[in-house]
């Protein structure tokens, strides 16, 4: 299987901070890569999909870069209804995998 | 809007089959773009994807699941399901159903607010 490695694994940050999460596979995945938003007792919501397609809905203060084996996903003025968990998603082979979240915090 | 619902106990006892149904409104199980899914989240493991099945029968499962695991559809009640058999304690966990687009690339577009089942005598 693909590991599928998130840093950090939380933060701190401020309304209106800029704030960016690293996720890391352990081979190639070209860009088939998804980021998702969790909040609790919630379902997870898709944010980008193809390593930087963003989903219909979504706000434009959302971004995801990267290929190959190193992704980024960047909000880029935190707003209050973004803190969550955020889960980064190889569908490269199957099985897909997930990485293990980065929680984001209010400082 | 599509909606995913989880249902079914909350506790099994070991060595028995888990059983969950997923509700789906405002969408169709029947639609041929999409795979219909199931995935956990335990403290230990993370995510983990379980399976999929698609309305035409197609199904494809987590080997390291695979002996365990069924997923089944019943387009009547616009449902689908999961059996998980022989369970034990490190199958106690968060179990989310999703919709997986399965295009280019496969995403998980729309889940359920998951359901935590507790594996214990």
């Amino acid at each position: 299987d693909i590991q599928m490695t998130q840093s950090p694994s939380s933060l701190s940050a401020s309304v209106g901070d800029r704030v960016t999460i690293t996720c890391r596979s352990s081979q190639n995945i070209n860009n088939y890569l998804n980021w998702y938003q969790h909040k609790r007792g919630k379902g997870h919501q898709l944010l980008i999909y193809a390593a930087s397609s963003l989903q219909s809905g979504v706000p434009s203060r959302f971004s995801g870069s990267g290929s190959g084996t190193d992704f980024t996903l960047t909000i880029s003025s935190l707003q209050p209804e973004d803190f969550a968990t955020y889960y980064c998603q190889q569908s490269y082979s199957t099985p897909p995998t997930f990485g293990g979240g980065t929680k984001v915090e209010i400082k | 809007q599509v909606q995913l619902q989880e249902s079914g106990p909350g506790l099994v006892k070991p060595s028995e089959t888990l059983s969950l149904t997923c509700t789906v409104s405002g969408g169709s199980v029947s639609s041929d773009n999409y795979y219909w899914s199931w995935i956990r989240q335990s403290p230990g493991k993370g995510l983990e994807w379980i399976g999929y099945i698609h309305y035409s029968g197609s199904t494809d499962y987590n080997p390291s699941l695979k002996s365990r695991v069924t997923i089944s559809l019943d387009t009547s009640k616009n449902q689908f399901s999961l059996s998980l058999t022989s369970v034990t304690a490190a199958d106690t966990a968060l179990y989310y159903c999703a919709r997986a687009d399965v295009g280019l690339v496969v995403y998980f577009d729309f889940w359920g607010q998951g359901i935590l089942v507790t594996v214990s005598s």
